[in-house]
C-alpha cells in the first residue's frame, strides 16, 4: 500500500523569506514518482515540482526545489525567496508505475507581507 | 487550447438522485482519473482509465460507476446519491502514466452537495 503523510497542517513563512513543508512517504515500490501540487483558493490544481525516485539528484524549479532522502522516504519542499503569491494548500503526492496517485492531506501555506 | 474542462462546476442533489460529472480533454492524453476531496484530506482516487474502452478501481471506487467510450471524455455517474459523496471531484488526464513521469492535468473540479 502507498501512503503519504504531511504532518504540518498549516505554515506561515514572511514574505521574502524560506520556508520548507514536509513530506513523508511510504511504498514497496522501488519505481516511482513524487510531486507537489499548489491549490489556491481557485481550487485549480498546479504541478509546482516533480522527482523521480531512481534520480539522485534533488529537482529545482526556480523558487521551488526539493530535499528528496530515499531511504528516509522523506520529499520535503523549500520554498525561497516566499511570494504573496505562494500562498495556498500544498500536496505532496505519491505516484508508482501506475496511475494511482496518492496524496497527502495537505499543508496550508500562509505568506505574510 | 481548453485542457481538461468538468461540467457542471457546482451541483447540488437531493439523497437518491442520479446524475454524470462530465470531463472532457482535447489533448489526445490515454490516461484519465478522477478523484475526490474532502476537508482535512488529500485528494482520493475514485476510478481511472488508461485508454479507450479500459478503465479500473481506485482507492474509493464504491458508488461510482465510469466508462470511456472515446479518447476525449470520461464521464462519472453517480447511481444513488448519498450525503457521503458530497466533495470537490477533480477529474485529470496524462499523456503517460504518472508513475512514469506523465504530467497530470486537472480540471477545475466540480462541488458537489447531497442533501
Amino acid at each position: 500500500a502507498q501512503t503519504v503523510t504531511q504532518s504540518q497542517p498549516e505554515m506561515s513563512v514572511q514574505e521574502a523569506e524560506t520556508v520548507t513543508l514536509s513530506c513523508t512517504y511510504d511504498t514497496s515500490e522501488s519505481d516511482y514518482y513524487l510531486f507537489w501540487y499548489k491549490q489556491p483558493p481557485s481550487r485549480q490544481m498546479i504541478l509546482v515540482i516533480r522527482q523521480e525516485a531512481y534520480k539522485q539528484q534533488n529537482a529545482t524549479e526556480n523558487r521551488f526545489s526539493v530535499n528528496f532522502q530515499k531511504a528516509a522516504k522523506s520529499f520535503s519542499l523549500k520554498i525561497s525567496d516566499s511570494q504573496l503569491g505562494d500562498a495556498a494548500m500544498y500536496f505532496c503526492a505519491l505516484s508508482p508505475t501506475n496511475n494511482d496517485m496518492r496524496f497527502g492531506a495537505g499543508t496550508r501555506l500562509t505568506v505574510k507581507p | 487550447n481548453a485542457g481538461v474542462t468538468q461540467t457542471p462546476k457546482f451541483q447540488v442533489l437531493k439523497t437518491g438522485q442520479s446524475m454524470t460529472l462530465q470531463c472532457a480533454q482535447d489533448m489526445n492524453h490515454e490516461y484519465m482519473s478522477w478523484y475526490r476531496q474532502d476537508p482535512g484530506m488529500g485528494l482520493r482516487l475514485i476510478h481511472y482509465s488508461v485508454g479507450a474502452g479500459i478503465t479500473d478501481q481506485g482507492e474509493v471506487p464504491n458508488g461510482y460507476n465510469v466508462s470511456r467510450s472515446t479518447t476525449e471524455d470520461f464521464p462519472l455517474r453517480l447511481l444513488s446519491a448519498a450525503p457521503s459523496q458530497t466533495s470537490v471531484y477533480f477529474c485529470a488526464s496524462s499523456y503517460s502514466e504518472i508513475g512514469v513521469g506523465g504530467k497530470a492535468f486537472f480540471g477545475q473540479g466540480t462541488r458537489l452537495t447531497v442533501v
